[in-house]
């Protein structure tokens, strides 16, 4: 247990429908990542969100939308996705935001298998 | 070219020999370097980082980097079968961005 918790576990969605992906962490930490993980492929940094720096993007198509209510909480908008999208989609945070000289460890959550149909 | 290459395995070691993980990266400047391992169906966990040039020894693990080369390692002194598990190389790239290697499947068998 890391301390950082992601909901659903798992999730089987259309590709018409909406859904979210929501990351919950009580580590005091100030930057949270939305990473994508699929089979035999490295892990994909999909969104940073830092109270440095915002809400970055990491060139993800729009159909993806994250938004962070708070230093806590981290949600992944989804919306009219394709079966390639399905993957394991991974929540971490760190202290600080990892980059800028920050070596702060990153802690993953454990993670939503989304398959999209 | 792939930012951060490992050969992704399966490598099979014995019980109790030396695992012997290894990492190339293309960006230059990269200054940090980690080591996750992610057990099948959980996330990854850090096991190891590693910053300047040299050993780094944490229990049965030693991380190397040699930054010249622009190669890191990851040793397993010991390995025992609860090591069994996909080892992530990572490096803060250009653009302070972690990018993460595909990952090598170990097996320690008994």
């Amino acid at each position: 247990e890391t301390g950082v918790t992601q909901t659903p576990r798992h999730l089987v969605m259309g590709m018409t429908n909406k859904k979210s992906l929501k990351c919950e962490q009580h580590l005091g930490h100030n930057a949270m990542y939305w990473y994508k993980q699929s089979a035999k492929k490295p892990l994909e940094l999909m969104f940073v969100y830092s109270l440095e720096e915002g809400v970055e993007n990491n060139s993800v198509p729009s159909r993806f939308s994250p938004e962070c209510p708070n230093s806590s909480h981290l949600f992944l908008h989804l919306h009219t996705l394709q079966p390639e999208d399905s993957a394991l989609y991974l929540c971490a945070s760190s202290l600080s935001w990892v980059g800028a000289g920050s070596t702060d460890t990153q802690y993953f959550g454990p993670g939503t298998r989304l398959t999209v149909l | 070219q792939k930012e951060v290459e490992q050969n992704s395995g399966p490598l099979s070691v014995p019980e109790g020999a030396i695992a012997s993980l290894n990492c190339t990266y293309s960006d230059r400047v990269s200054q940090s370097f980690f080591w996750y391992r992610q057990y099948s169906g959980k996330s990854p966990e850090l096991i190891m980082s590693i910053y300047s040039n040299g050993d780094k020894e944490d229990g049965r693990f030693t991380a190397q980097l040699n930054k010249a080369s622009q190669y890191v390692s990851l040793l397993i002194r010991d390995s025992q079968p609860s090591d069994s598990a996909t080892y992530l190389c990572a490096v803060i790239s250009y653009g302070n961005k972690l990018v993460f290697g595909a990952g090598t499947i170990l097996r320690v068998k008994s």
